[in-house]
């Protein structure tokens, strides 16, 4: 039984183009979280969303809109992708937003060429 | 200003031995520090966390030191096997966020 999975594990696409990323959660938990790994291992939030509301948005370009059609789902769209944005990109979720023991799904390795 | 780093990013230990793993933050308003683990091609899996007014936590293995007054946090891993080795991340929690610091590498020797 996965708790968190995403989709796609890789995805190689060109600059310019758009692309989305999946991510489901089976715990029941109410937070769930889109984080950034670079290839350097720095790990840093970018959104989390409480019972489907938005509640942190890390400065980041707004060419990333995040997506929670349900408590259990948190996708991430990413328009005119760009070479920086290679990166792994981790979904994860707890339960309550004030918790910080997080459940992290297995990546998504992003390479814009 | 917030951040979370690290005094090596890279430590090797004998296994069976105990491993030490550093940190230094500098945000003192932290409510919660908390140590995360990941393995290769994996994501980060939580281990421990300690509240900001506790200086000692232990669990299965491991402990977890904070010394508020020099802003220093330890993980201690106890009898180290080979399935410790990983990335391990210190990380502040607070305002329903977790800043990850960046990251000490553990290998094992047999």
């Amino acid at each position: 039984d996965t708790a968190v999975s995403q989709t796609p594990k890789y995805l190689v696409t060109q600059m310019g183009n758009d692309k989305s990323i999946k991510c489901e959660q089976n715990l029941g938990h109410d937070t769930m979280y889109w984080y950034k790994q670079d290839s350097k291992k720095f790990l840093k939030i970018m959104f989390s969303y409480n019972n489907k509301e938005l509640i942190i948005n890390e400065t980041v370009p707004n060419r990333f809109s995040p997506k929670s059609p349900d408590k259990a789902h948190l996708n991430l769209h990413i328009n005119s992708l760009e070479l920086g944005d290679s990166a792994v990109y981790f979904c994860a979720s707890s339960r309550g937003q004030d918790r910080y023991e997080q459940y992290f799904g297995p990546g998504t390795r992003l390479t814009v060429t | 200003g917030e951040s979370v780093g690290l005094h090596l990013p890279t430590l090797s230990v004998q296994e069976g031995d105990n491993s030490i793993i550093n940190c230094a933050y500098s945000n003192s308003a932290s409510d919660y520090f908390i140590w995360y683990k990941q393995e290769s091609g994996k994501g980060p899996q939580f281990i421990i966390d300690i509240r900001s007014n506790m200086d000692k936590r232990q669990g299965q293995r491991v402990t977890v030191l904070l010394n508020k007054t020099v802003k220093h946090l330890s993980l201690q891993i106890a009898a180290t096997q080979p399935g410790d080795s990983a990335v391990y991340f210190c990380a502040e929690g607070g305002a329903s966020k977790i800043i990850f610091g960046s990251g000490t590498r553990l290998s094992i020797r047999p």
